[in-house]
């Protein structure tokens, strides 16, 4: 069974509109990370909530934002989605020690 | 900015050899190493987690060393089969933050 589980898969919105991406775990683990993946390039980390303190990669653009109401769930905003912001979108949780992270499957973020 | 390389980039292999490929890392507050193996359209995936400079581990066919004193860990992937084709992530793991390379996607040749 699923343990990170993102929706939805694919996402197509218009350039400007804003979009909500989600992602959801049952591992109870404490930290959550939002990566952007774009082609042939590394995973880039976003931000990451260690519970409920939030924080964001000095280079995330402020277009970017994100909200974890609670431990199970969190949400990555695009207020203006640019047509660069195409690309995959992969949420990952751990636990704070040195164990490893579980991702989701990724939202394929498409601009028109 | 932290960075962490891998190479090569890309890698074909003829089935039943053995490879390898690296990753370089910051030493400066050092937490784990991590490797994740990466099919295509599924979630990646841990192989290992190493904390330890010196560490190796082993799961199968493929194994990791570790040096943190020099930043650097091999992959190792001994009799490649079809199966282990996939993109190979290892990520920097310091306190709370993890940070990718770019991969190294391996291709196993018939």
């Amino acid at each position: 069974d699923a343990m990170v589980i993102q929706n939805p898969r694919y996402q197509v919105t218009q350039f400007g509109k804003p979009v909500t991406l989600s992602c959801s775990q049952t591992l109870n683990h404490n930290v959550m990370y939002w990566y952007q993946q774009k082609s042939s390039q590394a995973p880039k980390l976003l931000f990451h909530y260690y519970d409920k303190d939030f924080n964001n990669e000095a280079d995330t653009p402020d277009n970017f934002q994100s909200r974890r109401p609670n431990t199970s769930f969190c949400f990555l905003d695009i207020r203006s989605p640019g047509l660069g912001d195409a690309a995959m979108y992969l949420c990952a949780t751990s636990f704070i020690s040195n164990t490893e992270a579980f991702f989701g499957q990724g939202t394929r973020l498409t601009v028109v | 900015i932290l960075n962490v390389e891998q190479s090569p980039q890309s890698l074909h292999v003829q089935e039943g050899d053995s490879t390898n490929f690296t990753c370089s890392f910051p030493s400066s507050n050092f937490y784990a190493l991590h490797w994740y193996r990466w099919e295509t359209a599924k979630s990646p995936e841990a192989l290992f987690v190493m904390t330890l400079n010196g560490d190796e581990k082993k799961k199968g066919r493929i194994s990791a060393t570790l040096n943190t004193k020099e930043g650097y860990s091999y992959l190792y992937i001994k009799g490649s089969q079809p199966e282990d084709s996939a993109t190979y992530l290892c990520a920097w793991r310091g306190d709370d933050k993890i940070i990718f390379g770019k991969g190294t996607r391996l291709h196993i040749l018939p």
